[in-house]
């Protein structure tokens, strides 16, 4: 079965304790992206790779980082969480051309006390 | 514009109507737009994806348009089902390979 797989689904931790949220996907997709949501705003796109070793920053990377070092991972690392990265937080891939649809993984809450 | 805009922000409809809403999206260097529908607690799946001015798609019951000149598509239901109730987003793709999503519009379905 096609899909995007994120852990852990619900994770609450505490102000800078490092945490790192998996994403893989099985369709052999090029691009993989991560985004946050929050209330009131739309999906925002937190970092985004368009294949293995190639990311760029998305509209709100600040206090994250990511690493693609095989074509299926993407995970999204929090060094330094901090109570504002409190969030619903999306996975997604599709093939690299623009004209492709995107599969999304589960979703994780984030919850930084 | 320079953001994504999504209009109307919720509606309620009664089984059996037909509705609409509007994505707003910068119309220079665009590159693509996508429809997806979102049900509570699951993911975000795609409907869409639109490239060509012009361009119309249709899944059932569900159809949408594209005017990339002047940066707006709309997503027709057609006879609303209370399983059409889920929140619809549109995304815009310009220039880069970033993606720019709206805030949604909440579609209530009533029986």
């Amino acid at each position: 079965e096609a899909q995007v797989t994120q852990n852990p689904r619900y994770l609450i931790t505490v102000t800078g304790k490092k945490l790192t949220v998996t994403c893989s996907q099985n369709m052999n997709h090029e691009y993989m992206s991560w985004y946050r949501q929050d209330p009131g705003l739309g999906l925002r796109q937190i970092y985004y790779s368009m294949n293995v070793e190639v990311t760029d920053k998305g509209d709100v990377p600040e206090g994250y980082k990511v690493s693609r070092k095989e074509k299926r991972n993407f995970p999204l690392i929090l060094e330094s969480p901090s109570p504002n990265q409190t969030s619903l937080y999306f996975c997604a891939s599709s093939h690299g051309t623009e004209n492709t649809e995107a599969f999304f993984g589960q979703g994780t809450r984030l919850t930084v006390v | 514009i320079l953001n994504v805009e999504q209009s109307p922000q919720s509606l309620h409809v009664q089984e059996g109507d037909s509705t609409n809403f509007t994505c707003s999206f910068p119309s220079s260097n665009f590159y693509a737009l996508h429809w997806y529908r979102w049900e509570t607690a699951k993911s975000p799946e795609a409907l869409f994806v639109m490239t060509l001015n012009g361009d119309e798609k249709k899944k059932g019951r569900i159809s949408a348009t594209l005017n990339t000149k002047e940066g707006y598509s709309y997503l027709y239901i057609k006879g609303s089902q209370p399983e059409d109730s889920a929140t619809y987003l549109c995304a815009s793709r310009s220039g880069t390979y970033k993606y720019i999503f709206g805030t949604g519009t909440r579609l209530k379905v009533l029986a």
